[in-house]
């Protein structure tokens, strides 16, 4: 299972390109880089996920080079409603589906 | 569509005390997880379960049992509360079928749970 690191927080203001960064250095061959995010009293909810390059969805890109070490979850342009915890984890490996402390991300207006 | 339900909300034990926290999908999917999730930390996987039936361990299951009778429910339970049990418990299910391994885990809300 890969051990990810991310900052524990992070400030931002509306408007703002946000660009978290997760580093995996032992990630599995297997292993796909998974986000979620987590508003108070909520569970967490999917974001996006990749296996190398780039992904871009409805909400949020994610870049990830080519040797897998890291990646960069991209939130363009934040509002108020994107304050929440960001996690990474990497993901294939089983069912053991295993989350850091995540990234808590406020954003300021 | 209620996706992933989990009873009750709250609870407030006394040390010693016993409960069951129920999770509920409405997705049909095979695979059930609980989490618990302490103040500053991530979530921590307690158990989980690929199938009607089945269960397994995951990083912290001591003091817990689960149980898996039908593919919708999958039930917590705590035989002796503790209070390093206070938590807010999460449960999540995900799909399935080919590439199961890689399908996103869809979570309840929580139950916040207190032992005194």
């Amino acid at each position: 299972l890969a051990k990810t690191t991310q900052p524990i927080s992070m400030d931002s203001y509306e408007g703002q390109e946000v660009n978290i960064t997760c580093s995996h250095n032992n990630i599995a061959t297997n292993d796909y880089i998974t986000w979620y995010q987590q508003f108070p009293s909520q569970g967490p909810r999917f974001i996006i996920q990749g296996y190398k390059t780039k992904v871009t969805n409805e909400v949020a890109s994610l870049f990830i080079p080519a040797d897998r070490k890291s990646s960069t979850l991209s939130l363009p342009r934040v509002s108020l409603s994107d304050t929440a915890v960001y996690y990474c984890l990497g993901r294939g490996g089983g069912f053991k589906t295993i989350f850091g402390a995540g990234t808590r991300l406020f954003v300021k207006a | 569509n209620a996706g992933v339900t989990q009873t009750p909300k709250f609870r407030v034990l006394k040390t010693g005390q016993s409960m069951t926290l129920l999770c509920a999908q409405d997705m049909n999917h095979e695979y059930m997880y609980w989490y618990r999730q302490d103040p500053g930390m991530g979530l921590r996987l307690i158990h989980y379960s690929v199938g009607e039936g089945t269960t397994a361990k995951g990083e912290v299951p001591d003091g817990y049992n689960v149980s898996r009778l039908k593919k919708q429910n999958f039930l917590l339970g705590l035989e002796s509360a503790a209070p390093s049990q206070t938590s807010v418990y999460f449960c999540a299910s995900s799909y399935g079928g080919q590439g199961a391994t890689y399908s996103p885990l869809h979570f309840g809300n929580g139950t916040r749970l207190t032992v005194t």
